[in-house]
C-alpha cells in the first residue's frame, strides 16, 4: 500500500544544532506539506511544495527550510534549532492541488534542549 | 482572514451515547470544510468534507456533519460512539478552488469515551 513515512519519529537535540526531518511518500503526489502541532495552537503550516523544485513558505516558516529534488521526498531542515521549535511535526501530501484532502504521516516529535 | 473555532477543548461522552462536536468558521466566500481525526500517536485522517450540494455529508466510521451557512457552522455528529472513537478531532476550512496550503485548522477537540 502507498504510504507516507517520517523519520526519525523521536529526536532530542541541543540548541544551535542543525536537524533534518525526513518525509517520504509513495503515492506520487505532487503536493507535500509540513505542519507543526503545538498544544493550544492546533496545526500550523511551515512550508509546502506543489512539485519538484517548488517550495513555499507557510504561516510559521522562520527558522525552517525545505527542498524538493524529487516527487517522493520533502525534508524539513532546522538550520539552528531553538527551544521554541520543540514540537510535533507532521508531513502530509495530497493528490489534487485544491481538494484539501491531506494524507498525514505519523509525526516526528522533536525536543530541543 | 479565515478562521476556525472549536469551542470545546474536551468533551466526555459515555460509550453508546450520541456525539456532537462543534465547529464555527469565519470565511468570506464559499468554504471547503473538513473534519479530521487524530488517534493517539498517529497522524490526522480525513473523516469527511463538504464542498457544495447536500448540506448533510456522510463520512467514514459512521460520522456525519451538517453545513449551516446561516450559523457558519459545520458540526460533526455520530449517533452512538464507540470506545475506539476516543481521539482528537480537528475542523478545517479552506477556499473553494483554493490550494490546500490555504487550509486553516481549528485547535481541536479532545474526545474522551467513558465506559
Amino acid at each position: 500500500d502507498a504510504e507516507i513515512t517520517q523519520s526519525p519519529r523521536h529526536k532530542i537535540t541541543e540548541t544551535g544544532r542543525q536537524v533534518t526531518l525526513a518525509c517520504h511518500q509513495t503515492w506520487n503526489h505532487n503536493n507535500m506539506f509540513w505542519y507543526r502541532q503545538d498544544l493550544g495552537h492546533g496545526l500550523r503550516l511551515i512550508h509546502y511544495s506543489y512539485g519538484v523544485q517548488d517550495t513555499n513558505k507557510g504561516e510559521v516558516s522562520d527558522g525552517y527550510s525545505v527542498s524538493r529534488s524529487n516527487t517522493e521526498d520533502l525534508p524539513l531542515t532546522l538550520e539552528s534549532a531553538a527551544s521554541s521549535q520543540t514540537s510535533v511535526y507532521f508531513c502530509a501530501s495530497s493528490e489534487s492541488w485544491n481538494t484539501g484532502e491531506l494524507f498525514f504521516g505519523e509525526g516526528s516529535r522533536l525536543t530541543v534542549l | 482572514a479565515q478562521s476556525v473555532t472549536q469551542p470545546d477543548i474536551h468533551i466526555t461522552v459515555s460509550e453508546g451515547a450520541s456525539l456532537e462536536l462543534r465547529c464555527n468558521y469565519s470565511y468570506g466566500a464559499t468554504p471547503y470544510l473538513f473534519w479530521y481525526v487524530q488517534s493517539p500517536g498517529q497522524g490526522l485522517q480525513l473523516l469527511l468534507k463538504y464542498f457544495s450540494g447536500d448540506t448533510l455529508v456522510q463520512g467514514i466510521k459512521g460520522f456525519e456533519a451538517e453545513f449551516k451557512r446561516s450559523q457558519s457552522s459545520f458540526n460533526l455528529r455520530k449517533p452512538s460512539v464507540h470506545w475506539s472513537d476516543a481521539a482528537e478531532y480537528f475542523c478545517a476550512v479552506g477556499a473553494l478552488g483554493g490550494g490546500a496550503d490555504g487550509l486553516t485548522f481549528g485547535k481541536g477537540t479532545h474526545l474522551i469515551i467513558q465506559p
